[in-house]
């Protein structure tokens, strides 16, 4: 199992342009996380999505950000008109199922605005 | 509101040395409370959870619910053990985590 796979791991957007950041949870994993890392911040709960469906999406700033995850491939966080505000280490998290189970990190995508 | 908060931004110890991140929370049910450690250029990965009640790595934590404490301690540091770490609260549903900002742990030889 190849863990959680996030793509690309670096990406650099001018302000204004949208990003696409991708999330392949592990197999047979049917819940996905998204979190953000600002510079010299923990990270902050953006998005709980199960396949097709948004669980908890309090995290998301109401503009330009959404997420979804397909019946079939990976889980896309959108940002739209990136400002440099959204320069950040976005992570996503996966796990079987609900609350007693663990859930994965993979290696994040660092988005860089300029 | 959940809240979990890490004072230290960095801890630095010598090599043997005990070593304690601390690590405090406030959350209005019976929480869930989890360490995860970040070595340099690796994922973030699930050290220990408070309800295993386990030693990984030589490392323990005890949650404390009259002062809302879930501090990791070790009794020896290693250099190995130089690594971020991050103390984590489960929220209500499913696997969301509230996270601290993290302290960087510097084992020094």
């Amino acid at each position: 199992n190849a863990g959680v796979m996030q793509n690309p791991r670096h990406l650099v957007r001018r302000r204004g342009q949208e990003a696409r950041l991708r999330c392949s949870p592990m197999k047979g994993h049917s819940h996905v996380y998204w979190y953000r890392q600002l510079p010299e911040e923990g990270l902050k709960f953006m998005v709980y999505l199960q396949k097709e469906n948004i669980i908890d999406e309090s995290g998301m700033p109401k503009e330009r950000f959404s997420a979804e995850f397909p019946k079939e491939g990976p889980s896309i966080l959108r940002i739209q008109q990136v400002v440099r505000g959204d320069s950040a280490a976005y992570f996503c998290a996966s796990s079987p199922s609900g609350r007693n189970t663990e859930a994965f990190f993979g290696q994040g995508t660092r988005l860089t605005v300029v | 509101a959940q809240r979990v908060t890490q004072p230290e931004k960095l801890l630095s110890v010598f090599k043997g040395a005990p070593v304690e991140l601390k690590c405090n929370y406030s959350y209005s049910g019976s929480p869930e409370l989890f360490w995860y450690v970040q070595y340099s250029r690796q994922r973030l990965q699930l050290l220990l959870r408070h309800i295993s009640r386990e030693s990984i790595k030589g490392f323990t934590a005890d949650l404390n619910k009259g002062e809302t404490s879930f501090h990791l301690k070790k009794p020896f540091a290693q250099e190995e053990d130089s690594a971020m770490y991050y103390c984590a609260l489960k929220g209500e549903y499913g696997n969301k985590l509230v996270f601290g900002a993290g302290t960087i742990l510097r084992v020094k030889s």
